[in-house]
């Protein structure tokens, strides 16, 4: 049973470039999250999506940052115009269900995005 | 106020010892509870949840979670040089729909 998936693990963006990261959630899950943890800090939530819907962007950057999750295919996680500040680790977790409170989210190996 | 708070450490421990890991948080009507281990360069690991106040135990580690205190914290007896991580608090909010909140994380050193 394979893991969250995603690709690729190192991507290298100049500034002003587009960066596209992609998740495929565990077998069985519908439910995506993505965050973003700086060199040295915790992880921070960006946006939580099921297929075809995004349930909770709260902490998605309102300018310049887009996801989706469409019915085939791996959730996407869109960046335009990169600026250097982008640059860290993003991760994208999946899980089972969304109502119940005994969900758990399980890690993807993550993205690591350096803009130069 | 942050929703989850540890204490980033360093946290330095002698191998065989109880490594104490805590976090609080301020949502009083979170119900989930979640550790994970992340090491260095690597994506977050689950390794316990807790939902009821109260010990969970697996293997050696123990979660404590006390509600009333809004408190969690990770045990981990016999600690051994491989522990050597970062531990992250993460709570599943109970009012924010599916969002789980992560404290920064306690960096934990297990010294041979």
């Amino acid at each position: 049973n394979a893991g969250v998936m995603q690709n690729p693990r190192h991507l290298v963006r100049r500034r002003g470039q587009e960066a596209r990261l992609r998740c495929s959630p565990m077998k069985g899950h519908s439910h995506v999250y993505w965050y973003r943890q700086l060199p040295e800090e915790g992880l921070k939530f960006m946006v939580y999506l099921q297929k075809e819907n995004i349930i909770d962007e709260s902490g998605m950057p309102k300018e310049r940052f887009s996801a989706e999750f469409p019915k085939e295919g791996p959730s996407i996680l869109r960046i335009q115009q990169v600026v250097r500040g982008d640059s860290a680790a993003y991760f994208c977790a999946s899980s089972p269900s969304g109502p119940s409170s005994t969900d758990t989210q399980y890690f993807g190996p993550g993205t690591r995005l350096t803009v130069l | 106020q942050k929703e989850v708070e540890q204490n980033s450490g360093p946290l330095s421990v002698p191998e065989g010892a109880i490594a104490s890991l805590n976090c609080t948080y301020s949502d009083r009507g979170s119900q989930s509870f979640f550790w994970y281990r992340q090491y260095s360069g690597k994506s977050p690991e689950l390794i316990m949840s807790i939902y009821s106040n109260g010990d969970k135990e697996d293997g050696r580690f123990t979660a404590q979670l006390n509600k009333a205190s809004q408190y969690v914290s990770l045990l981990i007896r016999d600690s051994q040089p491989s522990d050597s991580a970062t531990y992250l608090c993460a709570v599943k909010g109970a009012h924010t729909g599916n969002q789980f909140y992560f404290g920064t994380g306690t960096s934990l050193t297990v010294i041979p």
